[in-house]
């Protein structure tokens, strides 16, 4: 099946800083979707993004898939944005393979 | 905005016993999934639902889970008997359609099994 791979694992960041979140992918995708896990556990659509680029507020998005890898930008950074952060895609199968994630520590 | 439903919110029970969780998808949503989160990892898909069809269980152990979403709606997800293994999140989700769609996910239930 397709692989999925983010990078970093961790992340700590004083608040008000920037950061990029990398999702790497080893086959054609259908879905991609990014998604912030709060602490209380649900998942939180960000973005659907099988290639281009998006932007919503503080956070914007970038799906290359002819090379195979998606970026998260996360400016100013704030403490609600803690979390872990979810890289999940389709292939040829409709079920999200999730990657393992990157968990964020946003500190004051 | 339309949610995906799911209670409980929690459960913990022993092992050796049954559990029961409940979703109802997003109104018009054909596709429904059930995915289980082990503490640290990402969510896997247990089953997935086209209408009242099951599309893809291969991950469902079926000795001890059970599935199923009778009238094409709401889905019941079934543990019995429990095993200490089994504690996880267990997430639903629903999408419009069955490939490529955007997939919403309900808050999830966290099973304890003592």
């Amino acid at each position: 099946g397709i692989q999925v791979e983010q990078s970093p694992p961790d992340l700590i960041l004083q608040e008000g800083a920037n950061s990029t979140l990398r999702c790497n992918f080893s086959d054609s995708v259908n879905n991609l979707q990014w998604f912030h896990q709060n602490p209380w556990g649900q998942l939180i659509n960000l973005f659907y993004i099988p290639s281009g680029t998006k932007q919503n507020g503080r956070l914007s998005a970038t799906t290359v898939a002819t090379e195979r890898y998606s970026l998260l930008y996360i400016s100013s950074s704030q403490t609600t944005d803690s979390g872990v952060y979810f890289c999940a895609l389709t292939g040829t199968a409709s079920k999200l393979t999730f990657g393992t994630g990157t968990r964020l520590q946003v500190t004051l | 905005e339309a949610e995906v439903a799911q209670s409980p919110r929690y459960k913990i029970t022993e092992k050796s016993q049954a559990v029961a969780f409940w979703c109802d998808p997003i109104s018009g949503h054909a596709t429904l999934y059930w995915y289980r989160q082990i503490l640290g990892q990402g969510p896997e898909l247990l089953v997935q639902f086209q209408d009242e069809s099951v599309v893809d269980d291969s991950q469902l152990p079926k000795d001890r889970f059970s599935a199923e979403r009778l009238k094409g709606v709401d889905s019941t997800l079934k543990i019995q008997p429990a095993e200490l293994g089994d504690s996880a999140m267990y997430l639903c989700a629903s999408s419009l359609e069955l490939r490529g769609d955007i997939q919403y996910f309900g808050a999830g239930t966290r099973l304890s099994v003592l």
